[in-house]
């Protein structure tokens, strides 16, 4: 069965970095490709980057300087790492498995001091 | 980076009757391969998005035959036929075709 869940702090503080996991089961990362997607509280949904099968990856143009995402695919595990984190980065944290029509549950990342 | 503008901003439907939904792209999304990456999503309260439609037209597994994607180029379409009460929350477009990959602004459907 196909399953994603996103872990991480729930909060961070202005200027630090933040850092997730999603880890995911019943499908290899090998084979597939990650996306991250964010959505500020009651805004709409923002395509954050992704990590293709063969490991590459790509980053939203305005986000591409503070972003790096990174795989462990003997842990089944995808990261994202954002720096220099502002207020305006707060909004649940979504992984996806675009190709499977499967999303994780999301994680909310509140960046305060 | 592809624009894609979503119409109306909200809709309020009565239920069984058809609710339409725009979105419109700053770029033509047809890849080269000739396939056209344009996806709508539905987010209902409270939830993760959920996939609706891919490649522009194809219902994904699960998807009742009252969603129906059409549109070419630039100029998407979907229509909701005979609304549901499930069918309340934010509907988004979404283009797979050009990176970085974009999402529409969404609509809110409501039932009056």
């Amino acid at each position: 069965q196909v399953q994603l869940k996103e872990s991480g702090p729930g909060l961070v503080q202005p200027s630090q970095t933040l850092s997730l996991t999603c880890t995911v089961s019943g499908f290899s990362l090998t084979s597939n490709s990650v996306h991250w997607v964010r959505q500020p509280p009651g805004k709409g949904l923002e395509w954050v980057g992704a990590i293709w099968s063969g490991g590459s990856t790509d980053y939203n143009s305005a986000l591409k300087s503070r972003l790096s995402i990174s795989r462990d695919t003997s842990k089944s595990q995808v990261f994202l790492k954002m720096n220099s984190l502002q207020t305006e980065d707060t909004a649940i944290y979504f992984c996806a498995l675009f190709n499977y029509g499967r999303w994780g549950q999301g994680t909310l990342v509140t960046v305060s001091s | 980076d592809v624009v894609l503008t979503q119409t109306p901003v909200s809709l309020s439907v009565t239920l069984g009757d058809q609710a339409s939904i725009s979105c419109r792209s700053s770029q033509s999304l047809e890849y080269s391969d000739g396939y056209t990456y344009l996806e709508w999503y539905l987010q209902k309260p409270g939830q993760s998005p959920q996939l609706l439609i891919y490649e522009v037209s194809n219902r994904f597994s699960g998807v009742p035959d009252r969603f129906i994607g059409s549109g070419s180029g630039t100029d998407f379409t979907l229509k909701i036929s005979r609304v549901e009460p499930e069918d309340l929350g934010v509907y988004y477009c979404f283009q797979a075709t050009h990176d970085p990959l974009t999402f529409g602004s969404g609509t809110k459907l409501e039932i009056k």
